[in-house]
C-alpha cells in the first residue's frame, strides 16, 4: 500500500450506532488531518494532529472523536450522529504541520446516517 | 476571514475545447494557492501549486495563473478530453496559517 488509505470506503449507520473511520498513511509523514465534505459545501477542516498531538479542533461537535495512536494512523470515532453528518470524510497527511508542507489526501469514506 | 469562490459551479464543453476555470479569494495575503482534481466519490489529487511569488505554473495541458492583487487564480485546460471530467477545487493558504481554505469547486463535463 502506498499513499494515504482510508477504510471503510462506504459506511451506512443509524443515529444510535457507534462506528469508526480509519486512515493510514505510508508516506512517513508526521501530520494528519480530518476533513468533511458535505454536498455543495467547501471542504471543512475538522482536526489536525502533529506527532500524535491534536493541534486543531475546529469547533467540531463532540459526537466526532478523533484518535491518533501513532503518526501513521488516524481514527475518527462516531457516535449518535445526525442525518446532516452524512458526508464524504477525507483524511490527509503532510510531512509536518506548516506553510510549506503539501497535504496528500486519501480517497475518503462516504458516510450515510439514516 | 478568507473566503474562496469558484465560478462557474458547473461547466459542460465539447471535447477539444480550451477552457478556463476561475477561483477568487478575498484576502490577498496568501502563501500559496493550489488546484486539485476530485473524481466522483474519490479523494483529491493535487494538480498545481502556485507560490505567492509566482505568476503561473504549468503541467502538461494545464496552466494555472495567480494574480494576488486582484484576488484571482485561473486554471486553463487546453484541448480538453472526456478524461478531464471531474470536479476541480482551488484552495488558498494564508501566509500566517497552514490551513487550506477551499472553494466549492467547479464540476466539469467534457462531452465526447
Amino acid at each position: 500500500e502506498t499513499g494515504v488509505t482510508q477504510t471503510p470506503r462506504h459506511l451506512v449507520m443509524g443515529m444510535t450506532n457507534k462506528k469508526s473511520l480509519k486512515c493510514e498513511q505510508h508516506l512517513g509523514h508526521n501530520a494528519m488531518y480530518w476533513y468533511k465534505q458535505s454536498a455543495k459545501k467547501p471542504l471543512e477542516l475538522m482536526f489536525v494532529y502533529s506527532l500524535e498531538e491534536r493541534v486543531e479542533n475546529n469547533s467540531v461537535p463532540s459526537r466526532f472523536s478523533p484518535e491518533c495512536p501513532n503518526s501513521s494512523h488516524l481514527f475518527l470515532h462516531l457516535h449518535t450522529l445526525q442525518p446532516e453528518d452524512s458526508a464524504l470524510y477525507l483524511c490527509a497527511s503532510s510531512l509536518q504541520v506548516g506553510l510549506s508542507y503539501e497535504q496528500y489526501f486519501g480517497p475518503g469514506t462516504r458516510l450515510t446516517v439514516t | 476571514k478568507q473566503e474562496v469562490t469558484q465560478i462557474p459551479a458547473a461547466l459542460s464543453v465539447p471535447e477539444g475545447e480550451n477552457l478556463v476555470l476561475n477561483c477568487s479569494f478575498t484576502d490577498s495575503a496568501i502563501y500559496n494557492l493550489q488546484w486539485f482534481r476530485q473524481d466522483p466519490g474519490k479523494g483529491l489529487t493535487s494538480l498545481l501549486l502556485i507560490q505567492s511569488s509566482q505568476r503561473e505554473q504549468t503541467s502538461g495541458r494545464l496552466n494555472a495563473s495567480l494574480d494576488k492583487s486582484s484576488g484571482r487564480s485561473t486554471l486553463y485546460i487546453a484541448a480538453s478530453q472526456p478524461g478531464d471530467s471531474a470536479t476541480y477545487l482551488c484552495a488558498s493558504r494564508k501566509d500566517s496559517s497552514y490551513k487550506l481554505i477551499f472553494g466549492s469547486g467547479t464540476r466539469l463535463l467534457v462531452r465526447p
